[in-house]
């Protein structure tokens, strides 16, 4: 597809339970991103995928957060036990496998998680 | 320290003016760098972008880099109620396609009629 797709649009689940959100990329690109707007607009780099594979996952709370991105598949970002402080909206990007291609990380919508 | 800062506003303009949205940074590294505009409830979308230092202009919208002072500004000119918008500053230490964005927090810009 031509847009960045993110499923659900909102998500509300109890303290301690789990959350699963989910990114199709536009097709043709490569690198997918997960980042993280918590409230004041800060926005944090979560974790990047070349394909299916691990690309950068520095910014990952390795804890209760995992991600995949598997093939034919649209990829995941699942939080185990949520905490009230995961309450976000969650961005998910995608680039195409080019070396100027910095300009070209597209978002999707965005999740809104809210931890009650 | 963050890497980026931003001043979060917000910013409350009549229409017509001249708005001036501005950032710094503290890696010396950082190259490119973006503007992304994101209305209430969407997803981020590029605006702008420069290489290394100097100015860029799109209609409206000017884009300046002052790699020396680690400073960048985003100007709009006749500024319109669409314009209303949170931007964001975003900045990469490389042009791969596979690089995370370092952002800003996001200045909360409102254009009154």
């Amino acid at each position: 597809g031509e847009e960045v797709a993110q499923t659900p649009k909102h998500l509300v689940r109890g303290e301690g339970q789990k959350a699963k959100l989910y990114c199709a990329p536009i097709k043709g690109h490569s690198y997918v991103f997960w980042y993280q707007q918590v409230l004041k607009n800060e926005f944090k780099f979560l974790i990047s995928f070349q394909n299916e594979n691990v690309f950068d996952e520095t910014g990952m709370p390795k804890e209760r957060f995992s991600a995949k991105c598997l093939p034919n598949s649209p990829c995941s970002l699942e939080i185990q036990a949520t905490k009230l402080e995961d309450s976000a909206v969650y961005f998910c990007a995608s680039s195409p496998p080019a070396q100027l291609a910095i300009y070209e990380q597209y978002f999707g919508p965005g999740t809104r998680l809210t931890v009650t | 320290q963050k890497e980026v800062e931003q001043d979060p506003g917000p910013l409350s303009v009549p229409e017509g003016a001249i708005v001036s949205l501005n950032c710094t940074y503290s890696n010396s590294a950082f190259q490119y760098f973006m503007w992304y505009r994101q209305y209430s409830r969407k997803g981020p979308e590029l605006l702008m972008y420069t290489y290394s230092s100097g100015n860029k202009e799109d209609g409206r919208f000017t884009a300046q880099v002052d790699k020396s002072s680690k400073y960048i500004s985003l100007f709009i000119r006749d500024s319109q109620p669409s314009d209303s918008a949170t931007y964001l500053c975003a900045m990469s230490a490389s042009s791969g396609g596979y690089n995370k964005l370092i952002f800003g927090a996001g200045t909360r810009l409102a254009v009154h009629p």
